[in-house]
């Protein structure tokens, strides 16, 4: 089965710019996390969903990061503006149910 | 979701069994311990879970202490390819994953 698929693999934005990450979970899972991995330490939750309703954000900036996952499926997640400390790899998850899931490849965004 | 404590880094000859320690005092009845890892430059991987009963599967067991405050991780036969970050997270089904610094395991030759 094809595993869930993130783009653009790198991006490099000075501050202040935007920059949208995309993903396509495995075909049927309704549960989509995105998580973001600063180097040298484990992922950390940013936003989950349930098809294309929101379960926790408590851990997303919201005044500079948003995301959506219309129609259930794919998801996007979007900085704007990004700073410094937001360059980390951006992982995204999805499973049926449960917990944990199957992780992308992952998104390296490097701000300068 | 209990706190839990792993070495900070681990080493192993090739070949032979890994053991990835994990510690979980204040774990809570209704908690399994999920173990992942993650091969440099890859999102984490599964391994395994558990909630009382050992587990095995086929990439490796998972010993729980009676007590369940511990948990062991064993790989049987370590390759090269098994060096990688081990996170082990203690949860409550259905869940999510809050993932804390992890083991470095380094396999070498």
């Amino acid at each position: 089965e094809a595993g869930v698929a993130q783009s653009p693999r790198y991006k490099i934005i000075e501050k202040r710019q935007s920059v949208a990450f995309w993903c396509n979970p495995i075909s049927g899972h309704a549960t989509l996390y995105w998580y973001q991995q600063i180097l040298g330490q484990g992922p950390k939750l940013l936003i989950q969903f349930q098809n294309n309703g929101v379960v926790d954000d408590s851990q997303l900036p919201k005044d500079r990061f948003s995301a959506e996952r219309l129609k259930g499926v794919d998801s996007t997640l979007k900085i704007q503006p990004a700073k410094l400390e937001d360059s980390a790899v951006y992982l995204c998850a999805s499973s049926l149910g449960g917990t944990g899931g199957l992780f992308g490849p992952g998104t390296r965004l490097t701000v300068t | 979701d209990a706190k839990t404590t792993q070495p900070t880094s681990m080493d192993c000859a090739e070949g032979r069994a890994a053991n990835l320690p994990c510690n979980h005092s204040t774990i809570s009845g209704n908690e399994y311990v999920y173990w992942y890892r993650q091969i440099h430059s890859q999102g984490p991987q599964y391994i395994i879970h558990g909630l009382k009963n050992n587990e095995t599967n086929e990439m490796a067991s998972l010993i729980i202490t009676e007590d369940r405050k511990s948990s062991t991780l064993i790989l049987p036969h370590a390759t090269l390819r098994d060096t990688a970050v081990y996170y082990c997270i203690a949860t409550e089904y259905g869940n999510k994953l809050v993932f804390g610094a992890g083991t470095i395991l380094r396999v070498k030759s």
